[in-house]
């Protein structure tokens, strides 16, 4: 069976300090990954999104990366955070192949971001 | 794009009650709809998902939700509420980017239920 890992549960940084986020996928190959980021009461904003090893695409300007290394791993990326960044981070994973509309996306345990 | 909206941040409800969630969507292409549930600090859990065929889908713990192309709907029930079904809902519908398939969320309900 598919399982999805992402680490570490909570993390608190100070403004200005590195950040990098790590999910893997284990029990599939190529699957299409992504990053969201959630604060209450605005729902789930998607990150970034990756469809193979190397190919991230941004869906908004901000001040984090994405990076694909291999094929079940993603990992979330920031050089200077700043205070905005804290939140609830999600990684999550589909099923490539066949029809990606009709596939749901299976989650991660989240990480909680304090940029202090 | 597409795109989903859920009525309410929060619903109420007692024990034993009936739980509406609604959410309406947007399309410009027939829809692939999902229903999200989350607990606190933790990862979002499917409950069920639309795709096509039968209008009334059912999910995981007693929830259904039924398509109704007519009132671009896809509102989420359960005949009686527990405790344990307190947690944040979200209605999430499949979007494409350049030609990569993507999930759009919307703001979630909040349920809360009362003994």
């Amino acid at each position: 069976s598919q399982t999805i890992h992402q680490w570490p549960a909570t993390l608190v940084q100070p403004v200005g300090s590195p950040l990098s986020l790590e999910c893997t996928v284990e029990g599939t190959s190529n699957p299409n990954l992504y990053w969201y980021r959630q604060a209450a009461g605005r729902g789930l904003q998607l990150l970034f999104y990756s469809v193979g090893i190397g190919q991230i695409s941004s869906e908004v300007p901000q001040n984090l990366s994405a990076s694909r290394p291999q094929d079940r791993q993603f990992i979330l990326s920031s050089k200077k955070l700043l205070l905005s960044d804290s939140g609830f981070y999600l990684c999550a994973w589909r099923k490539s192949g066949g029809n990606p509309m009709n596939t749901e996306a299976f989650f991660g345990q989240g990480t909680r971001l304090t940029v202090v | 794009a597409q795109s989903v909206t859920q009525l309410g941040s929060h619903v109420s409800v007692s024990e034993g009650a009936l739980v509406l969630l609604r959410c309406n969507y947007s399309s410009s292409v027939p829809p692939y709809l999902f229903w999200y549930v989350q607990y606190p600090n933790q990862g979002l859990q499917l409950l069920l998902k639309y795709t096509t065929g039968a209008t009334l889908v059912k999910g995981i713990n007693g929830f259904e939700a039924e398509f109704k192309k007519s009132e671009t709907s896809f509102h989420l029930t359960k005949p009686s509420a527990h405790m344990s079904d307190a947690a944040e809902y979200f209605c999430a519908v499949s979007d494409q980017n350049s030609g990569y398939s993507t999930l759009t969320f919307g703001k979630g309900t909040m349920l809360l239920v009362s003994p």
